[in-house]
């Protein structure tokens, strides 16, 4: 199975602030990678899908971008809103995977 | 609007079966492949499974942690998938989330349900 680690675990961070999250895959995955979004109680939301097309009716200041094995996932103005654990996935190989996710807390 | 309904969860017996039922509406369900991804309390998605529509034969592909346990079925005539949970073990204990597939053959998630937690326990 490819692996997939997200860096960081956590972060902390302002209203306001660009942020960026990693991930990086174990083998290469051909920029089939998407990233969700969860907040507490909630199902996950898709948020971006073939590494960098934004889903439709997500906001424009999530971006995300990368090949190969590393992809990155940017906020480029942290909302209030965008608190939440961010998620990668891997879809290259049938077996999808997940990252361990990263949490965005409120500095 | 499409919606995604999980129902049939909640407190098991280890060794014990339990059957999930994902009712959809707001698409034509059978041009679809469907997926389940589980989370346990505190932890982070685990991939559990997903049927391809039947116009890819409805075939399907299991994690290996569910692998020969548990099975994911189809109804297209009512638009609901189901997971079968067999020999069930209280490490499968999570909150279970239906999701759907957009592509036939890229098997990412665009819409998932509220979830329904299965606790395996004696």
């Amino acid at each position: 199975d490819i692996q997939m680690t997200q860096s960081p675990s956590s972060l902390s961070a302002s209203v306001g602030d660009r942020v960026t999250i990693t991930c990086r895959a174990s083998q290469g995955v051909s920029n089939s990678l998407a990233w969700y979004q969860q907040k507490p109680g909630k199902a996950p939301k898709l948020l971006l899908y073939a590494a960098s097309r934004l889903e439709s009716g997500v906001p424009s200041r999530f971006s995300g971008s990368g090949s190969g094995t590393d992809y990155t996932l940017t906020i480029s103005s942290l909302q209030p809103e965008d608190f939440a654990i961010y998620y990668c996935q891997q879809y290259y190989t049938t077996l999808t995977t997940f990252g361990q996710g990263t949490k965005v807390e409120i500095k | 609007e499409v919606q995604l309904v999980e129902s049939g969860g909640g407190l098991v017996q280890p060794g014990r079966s339990l059957r999930l039922s994902c009712t959809t509406s707001g698409f034509t369900f059978g041009d679809y492949a469907m997926g389940w991804v589980r989370q346990a309390p505190g932890k982070g998605l685990e991939w559990v499974g997903f049927i391809r529509s039947n116009a890819y034969g409805g075939t399907t592909e299991y994690a290996a942690s569910v692998k020969g346990r548990f099975t994911i079925s189809r109804d297209d005539s009512k638009s609901i998938a189901y997971l079968q949970m067999n020999s069930l073990k209280t490490e499968d204990t999570a909150v279970y989330y239906c999701t759907r597939v957009p592509g036939s053959y890229l098997f990412y998630f665009d819409y998932w349900g509220q979830g329904t937690l299965v606790t395996v326990s004696s």
